[in-house]
């Protein structure tokens, strides 16, 4: 069974900093990936996603996103934290001929950032 | 703005009640979804419905029936709540097909607390 993992459960960054949160999958041919974002009270919004083609990922916000296939990786980056990305962020993916939307997602980074 | 929209943002039941979580989408989605989410452990799929009266277990159908009557709506049933199905969950819908704008609308959640 195809399974999301992001290892770290919780990260603190200063406001202003670089930020990178991993997630890897396990799945033997490339899945679609995606990456949400959900803020106190809210629901999960979509931040960027990857079927194909450029491997590296623009998203909303000013995030971006990189597949690498020899790691089976799809990490998140964002080159300068703001206090308004506090939040927790989920890597989740879809298996090419499973139903839009179907999707396994990972266990969650909790993102504090300090002023 | 598109919307969905879960009917209680928060529910205080006792075990063994039946429960319904109500979910209404207005984008004329085919997709509907309901999602568990739990601390440490992420989101995950319980059931989900491509079409009206038309539906598929998730990852963790047990105790969970589901109800798709009318397109815009998903009901989620709890025949018997126990202790153990206390969570939030999440409902969400997504277009059937349309490429690269594959997307999961959410809505804000409800808070399940079953004593």
């Amino acid at each position: 069974a195809q399974s999301v993992t992001q290892p770290d459960i919780h990260i603190t960054v200063s406001e202003g900093a670089s930020l990178e949160l991993r997630c890897n999958y396990s799945y033997g041919a490339t899945p679609y990936l995606f990456w949400y974002v959900q803020s106190p009270g809210q629901g999960l919004q979509l931040l960027l996603k990857y079927f194909s083609g450029d491997t590296l990922v623009q998203g909303i916000k000013g995030f971006e996103a990189e597949f690498k296939r020899s790691q089976s990786s799809f990490n998140l980056r964002k080159p300068s934290v703001h206090w308004s990305d506090a939040a927790e962020y989920f890597c989740a993916v879809r298996r090419s001929g499973t139903s839009y939307g179907k999707l396994t997602f990972g266990q969650g980074t909790i993102l504090t950032v300090h002023p | 703005d598109v919307k969905v929209t879960q009917s209680s943002r928060y529910l205080v039941k006792r075990t063994g009640e039946k429960v319904f979580l109500e979910c209404v989408q207005d984008m004329d989605h085919e997709n509907m979804f309901w999602y568990r989410q739990d601390p440490g452990l992420g989101l995950r799929l319980i059931y989900f419905s491509y079409d009206v009266k038309m539906k598929e277990k998730g990852d963790i159908p047990e105790g969970y029936s589901v109800s798709r009557e009318k397109k815009e709506r998903f009901s989620l049933i709890l025949e018997s709540a126990s202790t153990n199905q206390t969570s939030m969950y999440l409902c969400a819908s997504s277009p059937s097909s349309g490429g690269f704008g594959e997307k999961l609308f959410f809505g804000s959640g409800t808070q399940l607390s079953v004593l």
